[in-house]
This record gives C-alpha cells, structure tokens and sequence, in this order.
C-alpha cells in the first residue's frame, strides 16, 4: 500500500534561517507530488506541485522554493524565513491529476 | 472571486443526529470534481466523498452524502448519525480542468454528547 511521510512534525525557526521540509511517498511510482500551506484556521493554499522529477510549478510568488530530486521525494526550502511563512505545511501526492489527493501528517512551523 | 465558499465558519450537533455542512462553488467549465475532507485535531487531511459534475446520482459513502445541486452550484454534504469522532474541520474543494484542487475556508463541526 501506498504512504506518505512528513517530517518534522513541528519546527520552530527564528527570523532568517533557513528551511527544509522533506516529503517522501512509498508504494507507488511517478506520484504527482504537492505542498499546501493552511493559515490558522483558513482553508489550504496550493504552494507548489510536481508531476516529475525536476518538474515544479509554483501557484503563489513568494519566499519559499520546492525541489524534487527523486521521484518520490518532494522537498519545500527557504534560505531566509519570514515571519510570514508561519503555518501548517501538508505535503500531498496522487496518481493523476483529476484523482482524490493523500495527504502527509503536516509540519507546524512556527517562524519567531 | 472566491471558487469556493463555505458559509459555516463554526457549526454544533447532537450526537447520533444529521448534520448538513453547506458548501457552493463557481466555475464555468463544464466538467468539474468535488471533494470534502475532514481534518481532524491532528492535523491531517482525510478524504470523504467526491462527485464529479456529469455523475448523475448523488454521491454516498457510508454515513456521508454529497447534496449535488448543480444548477445552484452547490454540493453540500450530510453526515448521518453523527459521531463524538465527526468532530473536526470540514474543508470543500473543487478540481476544474487543468488546474489544480481550490479549497473552502473550512467548517468547524462539533459533536456534543
């Protein structure tokens, strides 16, 4: 079966570091892989989606990037936090893009 | 314009009653899909129900339903008998073609005892 795995689980930055959030997926290949950020109590906002390796679309300008360097592997960075960038970040993936999405376990990220 | 509103912000059942969670979309294109997740205290999001716009009954998995109203845009969804477990935030989503799945603001069930 299918699963995907976030980590860390919470993070707390200070103003200007960097970041890196990893997500992988197992039991499937060539995943359309996706990173949403939810504002405290706000719906998700699609950040980013990749449907292969190197191949990365980005919805929203912002201070983050997104890499994909293996198929199943999705990695969310920045080089400098902002205070802005506080939320809850789910990683998600499915097989096609008009199919249900599955979702990570979310990374809280508090920048301070 | 918002693609997706939910107007519900916060709602309260009754254990073991109906609860219909109000969601209305926007969109032009002709062929589109429906989606409601729950996320719970945990923090992840868990799939429930999808309709797609040409299917033709409403859509039904175990104690959910999707309330399809396609000339009204609406595609509300009605949990049976609920449960102290259906506490948690209910998030609408709409997939149009070629674009990538736009989320409600969410609502905020509560199942009191």
């Amino acid at each position: 079966s299918q699963t995907i795995h976030q980590w860390p689980a919470t993070l707390v930055q200070p103003v200007g570091s960097p970041l890196s959030l990893e997500c992988t997926v197992e039991g499937t290949s060539n995943p359309n892989l996706y990173w949403y950020r939810q504002a405290a109590g706000r719906g998700l906002q699609l950040l980013f989606y990749s449907v292969g390796i190197g191949q990365i679309s980005s919805e929203v300008p912002q201070n983050l990037s997104a890499s994909r360097p293996q198929d199943r592997q999705f990695i969310l960075s920045s080089k400098k936090l902002l205070l802005s960038d506080s939320g809850f970040y789910l990683c998600a993936w499915n097989r096609a893009t008009n199919e249900k999405l599955f979702f990570g376990s979310g990374t809280q990220l508090s920048v301070l | 314009a918002q693609k997706i509103t939910q107007t519900q912000p916060g709602m309260f059942v009754q254990e073991k009653e109906a609860v219909t969670l109000d969601c209305t979309y926007d969109t032009s294109d002709p062929s589109y899909g429906l989606f409601w997740y729950k996320q719970p205290s945990s923090g992840e999001m868990i799939f429930l129900i999808y309709q797609g716009s040409y299917d033709q009954q409403n859509a039904t998995e175990g104690r959910y339903s999707l309330n399809f109203q396609k000339a009204r845009k609406s595609a509300n969804l009605v949990i049976s008998a609920s449960q102290l477990g259906d506490s948690a935030m209910y998030f609408c989503a709409m997939r149009e073609t070629a674009r990538q799945l736009t989320f409600g603001s969410g609502t905020q069930l509560t199942v009191l005892p």
